[in-house]
Formats: structure tokens, C-alpha cells, sequence
């Protein structure tokens, strides 16, 4: 099926670990973004990618880096895994720049202890 | 600042009663609001999209609409049933940047 795939949909890393959660898109869209959930706080932007080759920082860059690989994949690493990031990561892309709505992916579950 | 809020924060109803989930915003300039449905444990699945142009957009038994000059949307659930329980969440993309805002979301309980 067409959409957004993220992998892994679950890890637990110890503090101080690095690891890179990949996304990847087959719907040939031009914007990707890196989104955390938070119990009580909604989603919140990470990073996100307009067009291949390009990447800015969203509401809560810090501890994050994003790689545009190429159109259809987006991935986000994180270098020293601390607990405050310990959340739900989403992965989601549009057409272009959220002109024509977000299709997300299932999200990754991850704790860092 | 755009902030986007969602009240009540949960909604318990029993099946086959028609209910409204509210969303809020305070800059009506917006370029258009989607509401999602997240099931526990999944990721955000698309119900609508309303273009700022738009007044409202209709889905099987869901309606959303929108009126940017109050600064609110409605997403109108028709003869619920259980299957409808999960949260829903409303997201504004406004005219400038990339920005899109999420507001918390409504947990919705439909009661068998």
C-alpha cells in the first residue's frame, strides 16, 4: 500500500546511545517532517524537509539531526539518546509544504533509559 | 503566534448519538485545517481537509467545517458508533512558512 513507512516501530536505547530512525514515502512527495508526540503536548516539529535537498529546524530541533537521503526517504538520528526524548516519533510527508494535507506514518515508540 | 486548541479534552457518548468535536485557533490566517483520527498505539489517519476557501468538506457520516472569521472548526460525527473511539485531532497550516500546529486532541469513548 501506498504511504509512509518508518522503521523501527519500537526501541529502547540506554542514555547516551545513538541511533537513526528511518522514513520513507512512495507517493513522489516533495515535503517530509520529523514529529515527536508527547502525552499533553500535541505534536511538535522537529525537522522537517520542503523539497529534496533541503532541511530546516522545526519547534524542537536540539539533541536532533535529519538527513534528506534523497526524495523519497527522510531520516532522523539522534547522537547521545537522552530520557527527555523518550516519545513517539512520527514520520510524515505532503505534496508540497502541507498545501494539500500530511499523510503520516505509524509512528516509532522509543525509550531511552 | 497561531495556538490551536481542542475542547473537551475527552467525550464519553453512547452509540447512535450524533456529537460535535470543537477546534479553535487564534490567527485566521490560514491556509487550510485537517482533521485526523489516531488510534492507541497508531499513527494519524487522514478524515478531512478543509482549504482556507473552503466552508466545509464531507465524508460519509463525518462533516468538518470551517469559519476562519471565529477562529473555529467543527468535525460533526453522525449516529456514532463504537468503532469511532479514538482521538481526533484538528492541525492548522497557516498562510506563511511551514508551519503547521496540532492541538492536543479529543478523546472520543462511543459506548455500545
Amino acid at each position: 500500500n501506498a504511504g509512509v513507512t518508518q522503521t523501527p516501530k519500537f526501541q529502547v536505547l540506554k542514555t547516551g546511545q545513538s541511533m537513526t530512525l528511518q522514513c520513507a514515502q512512495d507517493m513522489n512527495h516533495n515535503s517530509m517532517y520529523w514529529y515527536r508526540q508527547d502525552p499533553g503536548m500535541g505534536l511538535r516539529l522537529i525537522y522537517y524537509s520542503a523539497s529534496e535537498g533541503t532541511t530546516d529546524k522545526g519547534e524542537v530541533p536540539n539533541g536532533y539531526n535529519v538527513s534528506r537521503l534523497n526524495k523519497r526517504e527522510f531520516s532522523l538520528r539522534l547522537e547521545s539518546a537522552a530520557p527527555s526524548q523518550t516519545s513517539v516519533y512520527f514520520c510524515a510527508s505532503s505534496e508540497y509544504a502541507g498545501v494539500y494535507g500530511y499523510t503520516f506514518g505509524s509512528g516509532t515508540r522509543l525509550t531511552v533509559v | 503566534k497561531q495556538e490551536v486548541t481542542q475542547i473537551p479534552a475527552a467525550l464519553s457518548v453512547p452509540e447512535g448519538e450524533n456529537l460535535v468535536l470543537n477546534c479553535s485557533f487564534t490567527d485566521s490566517a490560514i491556509y487550510n485545517l485537517q482533521w485526523f483520527r489516531q488510534d492507541p498505539g497508531k499513527g494519524l489517519t487522514s478524515l478531512l481537509l478543509i482549504q482556507s476557501s473552503q466552508r466545509e468538506q464531507t465524508s460519509g457520516r463525518l462533516n468538518a467545517s470551517l469559519d476562519k472569521s471565529s477562529g473555529r472548526s467543527t468535525l460533526y460525527i453522525a449516529a456514532s458508533q463504537p468503532g469511532d473511539s479514538a482521538t481526533y485531532l484538528c492541525a492548522v497550516r497557516n498562510t506563511g512558512g511551514f508551519k503547521t500546529i496540532f492541538g492536543a486532541g479529543t478523546r472520543l469513548f462511543v459506548k455500545a
